[in-house]
């Protein structure tokens, strides 16, 4: 059974550091992994997608990083800001009979001034 | 275009009650999804649909029902609400080449702002 863990479950940093985020999954047949950011009383919205077959990609000031083989994906994010305070989640596409996401639980992110 | 819209936005229901939770898209996306979100945890996906006419079941169905008659509206129904079903559910949408019940292979969903319920 596919399990995702996110690590840390909260961070608290100062702006203008960098920083990263940790995703870790078990089963490695994914067909891609997704990172969402989620405001408290929000919705989700898609920051970085990496297909299974991609090692990172980029969005600005976010980079997101792939290694199957280890079943884990980083999110780096630069020069943060109060306003990247939220909660981070990650989500991969399982392989097998039903492709669906699977969710890790998420870290909470908050960017002091 | 307003996206993926859900209502309503907060519901109280007492235990044995029903209802139908809202979930509207006009991006003429072909899936459609159901997620709960219990506190301090991630979404698990209820009910997904591939199309008009075709649903399957996620990774926690029990007490859910859908329906998708439409492209655009793919409605929650819970028939006898516990406690337990008090969560925050999300509805979202997503565009695929793919097709049948495997699923669209992960492509990037789009949510809406989440209906939050209390059952009491």
């Amino acid at each position: 059974k596919q399990e995702v863990t996110q690590i840390p479950a909260a961070l608290s940093v100062p702006e203008g550091e960098n920083l990263v985020l940790n995703c870790s999954f078990t089963d490695s047949a994914i067909y891609n992994l997704q990172w969402f950011r989620q405001d408290p009383g929000k919705g989700l919205t898609s920051l970085l997608l990496i297909q299974s077959s991609q090692r990172e990609q980029t969005s600005g000031r976010l980079n997101a990083s792939l290694d199957k083989s280890s079943g884990r994906s980083t999110l780096y994010i630069a020069a943060s800001q109060p306003g990247d305070s939220a909660t981070y989640l990650c989500a991969v596409a399982h392989g097998g009979a039903t492709n669906k996401l699977i969710f890790g639980t998420g870290t909470l992110l908050a960017v002091q001034p | 275009n307003a996206g993926v819209t859900q209502t309503p936005k907060f519901r109280i229901l007492k235990i044995g009650q029903s209802m139908t939770l809202q979930c509207t898209q006009d991006m003429n996306h072909n899936y459609m999804y159901w997620y709960r979100q219990d506190p301090g945890m991630g979404l698990k996906l209820i009910y997904y649909s591939v199309g008009a006419g075709i649903t399957d079941k996620g990774e926690v169905p029990n007490g859910y029902n859908v329906s998708r008659s439409t492209t655009e509206d793919f409605p929650l129904r819970l028939e006898l609400a516990a406690p337990s079903q008090t969560s925050v559910y999300f509805c979202a949408s997503s565009y695929s080449k793919g097709g049948g019940l495997a699923g669209p292979r992960g492509e990037t969903q789009y949510f809406g702002p989440g209906t939050r319920l209390l059952v009491l």
